[in-house]
Formats: structure tokens, sequence, C-alpha cells
């Protein structure tokens, strides 16, 4: 089956600008969730859903970063004001429940210039 | 928080040798324990995990051992073949999953043949 898929692949912006960024899980997976990975790290936790409701927010940076899931399948990471240091790629996750198997997409590599 | 220390981050080993990366946490909480591959440019692909009820994992070639007391945990690969050659992830997880993973910085296999 499909697996998780998000988009674009690439987003260059510059500074200040407005992002949207997207993550389609595997369909019937209750939880999604989003990290961020800079060169040279492990992904870093953001924020994950479980269903339509933020059960977790707290690795958010600050209040630019902002996420939603209306409908608890597909979610998007939203990132106002964006500074060069946001440059990263951003990675999705989901899991179905009662499992803790995280399955990835391929990310988005987001780049501010 | 949790906080996940992984070592090393480069290691350089023979074709045919084993390979051992190791991960300590801070979060006695914690109990699930997976390792993800990642090759470069592409997404973390799960490769094993263990839950904090068993000492250790066996998958063909691949073997993870837990110590809850000590609170570390190892990636055991045997007889390497050059398709090993990535950069492998521990992480941990407070709830089973149900959480968002806090990943190790990461180690660079490099399979010499």
């Amino acid at each position: 089956g499909a697996g998780v898929s998000q988009t674009p692949s690439n987003k260059v912006t510059e500074k200040g600008k407005y992002v949207e960024l997207r993550c389609d899980p595997i369909s019937g997976h209750t939880a999604l969730y989003w990290y961020r990975q800079s060169l040279g790290q492990g992904p870093e936790f953001l924020i994950y859903f479980q269903g339509t409701g933020a059960a977790d927010d707290s690795g958010l940076p600050n209040d630019r970063f902002f996420a939603v899931r209306p409908e608890g399948s597909v979610s998007t990471l939203k990132i106002q004001r964006t500074e060069r240091g946001d440059s990263a790629v951003y990675l999705c996750a989901s899991s179905s429940a009662g499992t803790d198997t995280q399955y990835f997409g391929p990310g988005t590599r987001l780049t501010v210039l | 928080g949790e906080n996940v220390e992984q070592h090393p981050s480069t290691l350089s080993v023979q074709e045919g040798d084993s390979a051992v990366i190791k991960c300590t946490y801070s979060d006695s909480a914690s109990n699930y324990f997976p390792w993800y591959k990642q090759e470069l440019g592409k997404r973390p692909q799960l490769i094993i995990d263990i839950r904090s009820n068993v000492g250790e994992k066996k998958d063909q070639r691949i073997a993870v051992t837990l110590n809850k007391t000590a609170k570390h945990f190892s990636l055991h690969i045997t007889e390497t073949q050059p398709e090993d050659s990535a950069v492998y992830f521990c992480a941990a997880s407070g709830r089973g999953g149900a959480d968002g993973l806090t990943f190790g910085k990461g180690t660079h296999l490099i399979i010499q043949p």
C-alpha cells in the first residue's frame, strides 16, 4: 500500500515569508507526527496528533510554528515569518492505533534564503 | 525530558565483521526503543525495535539488547555487507510509542570492502 507522502519535496523561500508543508499519512493511521532534521543530526520531535487533536505540541520551537489536522488525516505544518535557522528537512510520520511503529515520509527540504 | 546519547558517531568495519552501536537514555519511564536506518537523502526506515519488557530481540543479522537498569541499549549487526552502509539512529519513547520519539545524533556506519 501507499506509504506516508509529503509535499512539496523541496521548498525554497525568502526570510520573512510564510510556508505550508503537507503530510498525507498512511490510510487509517490515527497518529501523526512532525519532526525536523537538521544536517548531521537526528530527527527532532515537533508535534504529535491523535486524530484531529494535538496530543503533544511541546516540541514546537516557538509560536511561528503551527500545525493542523482538521479531518484526522492530512496534516499541514505552517511556519510564519520564516528565518534562516528554520532551514531543515521536515519529516512526517504516522502510526496505527495501538501500535508503536512510526513510518516516515520522504520529508520536505525547506531552505530559507 | 528524555535525552538520548549515541556512540560512536562514525564506525568503520571490514565487510563480514560485526558492528555495535550503543545508546543511553535518561528517562526511566521510556519503554519503547526503535532503531532506524537512513541512507543519504532518504527517509528513516525502521529496522528493529524493542520494548522494555524484553531484554533482547533478533531479526536475521540484526539484534538489539536492552539493559533497563543501566538505561542503555545496543544495536548489533553481524556479517556486515556493503548495503549496511548508512546512518543509524536510536530513539526512545515514553509511552510505548504513542509519544514523540527522542533520537540520538546518529552513527555513520561505513562497511569497507
